[in-house]
């Protein structure tokens, strides 16, 4: 199974800054189509997960620009440029490179 | 509007069976792989199964294989869980999820999540 590690488990940031998520996978998610396999979703408190990013950098319809992905092979990153108090969650990283699925352990950003 | 409405979660004894349901509505339904998700209380998400569009193809993760079965009823918009010999471990929110690609390939990650059910495993 693909292990799939995020760092940091959480983190505190200012509203307006910058907030970085890193995620690592332990073989790569790059396809020979040359794409990366590889989604992002934001989990707030008593909801479900929300489909952020998929391909690693294609944001979902309706989600904001401020969201970003980005990294390639077994190093992906998920910024939010401009932290914003509706960003405080849960965010995860999931691989569908193959089965079984498996997403990281999330990362929860608060705001300092 | 998409909509996916989980239901039959509840208390159930270690050993037990359990059928969940979800009611999907607002898409073609059978154009759709399907999948389920749990969260353990106040922990990650853990991938479970997936359904084909015509429920030809399945799929299971190892922790539940031999003792969930996945299946659908297109006619009915429905998707089911059926859970037995529970364990512990089972104990979570059951979500259900629809696959992004609507072309019967599954692409494997999840564009529409419904609230989910609790699924309590206790003595």
């Amino acid at each position: 199974d693909i292990v799939m590690t995020q760092s940091p488990d959480s983190l505190a940031v200012s509203l307006g800054e910058r907030a970085t998520i890193n995620c690592k996978s332990s073989q790569s998610l790059l396809y020979s189509s040359k794409k990366n396999y590889l989604a992002w979703y934001q989990q707030k408190p008593g909801q479900p997960p929300k489909l952020l990013i998929y391909w690693a950098s294609t944001r979902e319809s309706g989600v904001p620009d401020r969201f970003s992905g980005s990294g390639s092979g077994t190093d992906f990153t998920l910024t939010i440029s401009s932290l914003q108090a509706e960003d405080v969650a849960v965010y995860y990283c999931q691989h569908y490179y193959s089965v079984p699925l498996t997403f990281g352990g999330g990362t929860k950003v608060e705001i300092k | 509007e998409v909509k996916l409405v989980e239901s039959g979660g509840g208390l159930v004894q270690p050993g037990g069976s359990l059928r969940l349901s979800c009611a999907a509505s607002g898409f073609n339904f059978s154009s759709y792989a399907m999948h389920w998700v749990r969260q353990a209380p106040g922990k990650g998400l853990e991938y479970v199964s997936t359904i084909g569009t015509n429920g030809g193809y399945t799929y299971y993760v190892n922790s539940v294989k031999g003792r969930f079965t996945i299946s659908r009823d297109n006619s009915k918009n429905t998707l089911y869980l059926q859970m037995g010999y529970l364990k512990p471990e089972d104990m979570a929110v059951y979500y259900c999820a629809r696959d992004f690609s609507s072309n019967g390939v599954p692409e494997y990650y999840f564009h529409y999540w419904g609230q989910g059910t609790l699924v309590t495993v206790s003595s």
